[in-house]
């Protein structure tokens, strides 16, 4: 199993620019998230999905959309890029959001100039 | 107060030496409690889950105190490559949401 895989692995953007972090896993979980996080800083939790179809706001949703069409799948989207988005991406996936740990990708490093 | 609460740190420890960690939770209700570890620039991953009973796990020891809403970790002989930054995790009952702490950073040096 290749786990949770993310790409790409580091994106400067412009500011206005959009782009789409790809988050997979092949582990059939079911729960999966993404999060931000920022030099010296905790992860903030931007969205999250119970299942194919269903997704809700986290935390700090304003700026990003997700869509979840496939269990494997959990793309991030960021329109008009701001540099208060410069951060490391983290898409995690787990079994079930109650009691199961959480499987982190690599991350994505976003610098938004 | 903040849902998790950590000593940011770092603890900077020589090798050998034993260190310990507590994180504070504010929801009574949560219901599991994990430690990740996270190395510089990477991943957190999961280093242990915590039960009320205690558990060990090799120089790790991990506790739960209900009472006081608190957990910690133990790290006993502590290695080089124990540097990393320790993230508590508490999952409140039926949420999907864990909470992360900002996270402890150790260093260890020689």
């Amino acid at each position: 199993n290749a786990g949770v895989t993310q790409t790409p692995k580091f994106r400067i953007l412009k500011i206005g620019q959009s782009m789409t972090l790809q988050c997979a896993q092949d582990m059939n979980h079911n729960y999966m998230y993404w999060y931000r996080q920022d030099p010296g800083m905790g992860l903030k939790l931007i969205y999250y999905s119970v299942g194919a179809g269903i997704t809700d706001k986290g935390e700090v949703p304003n700026g990003y959309n997700v869509s979840r069409s496939t269990t494997e799948d959990f793309p991030l989207r960021l329109e008009l890029a701001a540099p208060s988005q410069t951060s490391v991406y983290f898409c995690a996936s787990s079994n079930s959001g109650k009691r199961e740990t959480q499987y982190f990708g690599p991350g994505t490093r976003l610098l938004v100039l | 107060r903040k849902e998790v609460e950590q000593d940011p740190g770092p603890f900077n420890v020589p090798e050998g030496a034993t260190v310990a960690f507590n994180c504070t939770y504010s929801n009574s209700a949560s219901q599991s409690f994990f430690w990740y570890r996270q190395d510089c620039r990477k991943e957190p991953k999961l280093l242990m889950s915590v039960y009320s009973s205690g558990n060990e796990d090799g120089r790790f020891t991990a506790q739960l105190n209900r009472a006081s809403q608190y957990i910690s970790l133990l790290i006993r002989d502590s290695k080089l490559s124990d540097s990393a930054t320790y993230l508590c995790v508490v999952n409140p009952l039926r949420s999907y949401i864990p909470t992360f702490g900002r996270g402890t950073s150790l260093i260890v040096h020689p």
